[in-house]
């Protein structure tokens, strides 16, 4: 079974100061890892994949196999971050389905 | 061209009653999903489609939940005898691909009174 954990379901940072939103998963094989994130009357949209690794909008998320996690990070947060954001994983085939956890609420503090 | 598009947008039905959510996927993808989000809580799957397979059905919740997808084209989420805890957010969701990006729709907002 897949499944994906994120630990915090708000979270409240001051402009400027650095953002970690913690995503642990659970799979057998080797996942994909996503984060989505949903901005406030928006669909909700992809942010970045582990496959990529790239940065977008000043985000990464390194995914660490060993301690099974996916945690998104950015440097210095600015007010346009606030939103909800959701980890989530898809497995191999026959596994395929995009599982997501429930989502953490981030506002930054101007 | 257009994004994914869902159908109602809202539906206010009363309880016992049968609803159909339609949603119109991005053209060309073959992976489609349905998803539901109660209010305060994260996306809970339903079930997902992939171009011929046999559909993933291991999400929906009872038997009065059902889906189908004609060819790589439109979906329907039809539940049966609507009870008050179906009131949810019903989300559909393409992929071009497998394993590739999924692509929202704006929801269906589902209430049983």
């Amino acid at each position: 079974a897949q499944r994906v954990t994120q630990p915090e379901k708000l979270l409240s940072v001051f402009k400027g100061a650095p953002v970690e939103l913690k995503c642990n998963y659970s799979y057998s094989g080797s996942p994909e890892l996503f984060w989505y994130v949903q901005y406030s009357r928006q669909r909700l949209q992809l942010l970045l994949r582990h496959i990529s690794r790239e940065s977008i909008k000043g985000f990464t998320a390194d995914l660490n196999k060993g301690e099974t996690s996916f945690h998104l990070k950015k440097p210095f947060a600015q007010e346009e971050d606030s939103a909800m954001y959701y980890c989530a994983l898809s497995g191999n085939f026959g596994n395929e389905k995009l599982t997501f956890g429930t989502g953490t609420r981030l506002t930054i503090i101007p | 061209g257009a994004g994914v598009s869902q159908s109602p947008s809202n539906k206010v039905t009363e309880k016992g009653k049968d609803v159909e959510l339609r949603c119109d996927p991005i053209s060309g993808h073959t992976a489609l999903y349905w998803y539901r989000q109660r209010l305060g809580q994260g996306l809970e799957f339903l079930i997902y489609f992939q171009g011929n397979s046999a559909p993933d059905k291991s999400g929906l919740p009872s038997d009065r939940f059902s889906a189908e997808r004609t060819g790589e084209s439109v979906s329907t989420l039809t539940i049966q005898r609507t009870q008050q805890e179906d009131s949810a957010v019903y989300l559909c969701a393409s992929s071009p691909r497998r394993l590739a990006e999924a692509f929202f729709g704006q929801g269906t907002r589902l209430t049983v009174v």
